[in-house]
């Protein structure tokens, strides 16, 4: 079947403007995971989601960051007026239940110029 | 609270040398460890995993682990370097205080040199 694919899998935008990236996780898996990953370093939790609930969203960094999950399949992470530093790659993974193996897609990469 | 480091940013091995990846972990509790791979513009994709049965742990591509408790490491070890072998390594551990998320080390890049 199918893995987590996540678009688009390179986004360039200007500082301060609004972006939008997807993730679609793998099908009947209910948890869905969202991470970033800056250069050089190993990738850090932002928001778990089991079915359409936001279950922790202890690592995201500020406000301006926001995801959802509205049908608890596809997901949605929203960065708004974005800075410079959020430039980094953004995964999402999935797990069939909450405590299980967590499958990874391969990433979108954002530039924020 | 659960950590993992990974010593070596990079490690160079020739082809058909042994491979050896280290990390340590910091937790509490019996973790679960895990050590993905990282293809260049690829995902994370698991070599294998640690869920407190068998403490040598065998995953994919001829890669290995051993969990040893009275070192606090998880060293993943393959006995003969393939080229198709470089890439960036990931430790990690799965935090048991509130929600089970990953916590990653910063990762171990192999070149594999021919």
């Amino acid at each position: 079947g199918a893995g987590v694919s996540q678009t688009p899998s390179n986004k360039v935008t200007e500082k301060g403007k609004y972006v939008e990236l997807r993730c679609d996780p793998i099908s009947g898996h209910t948890a869905l995971y969202w991470y970033r990953q800056s250069l050089g370093q190993g990738p850090e939790f932002l928001i778990y989601f089991q079915g359409t609930g936001a279950a922790d969203d202890s690592g995201l960094p500020n406000d301006r960051f926001f995801a959802v999950r509205p049908e608890g399949s596809v997901s949605t992470l929203k960065i708004q007026r974005t800075e410079r530093g959020d430039s980094a790659v953004y995964l999402c993974a999935s797990s069939l239940e909450y405590q299980e193996t967590q499958y990874f897609g391969p990433g979108t990469r954002l530039l924020v110029l | 609270a659960q950590s993992v480091t990974q010593l070596g940013s990079h490690v160079s091995v020739s082809e058909g040398a042994l491979v050896l990846l280290r990390c340590n972990y910091s937790s509490s509790v019996p973790p679960y460890l895990f050590w993905y791979v990282q293809y260049p513009n690829q995902g994370l994709q698991l070599l294998l995993k640690y869920t407190s049965a068998a403490t040598l742990v065998k995953g994919i591509n001829g890669f290995e682990a051993e969990f040893k408790k009275s070192e606090t490491s998880f060293h993943l070890t393959k006995p003969s370097a393939h080229m198709s072998d470089a890439a960036e390594y990931f430790c990690a551990v799965f935090s048991t205080s509130g929600t089970y998320k990953y916590i990653f080390g910063t990762g171990t890049r192999l070149k594999v040199l021919a």
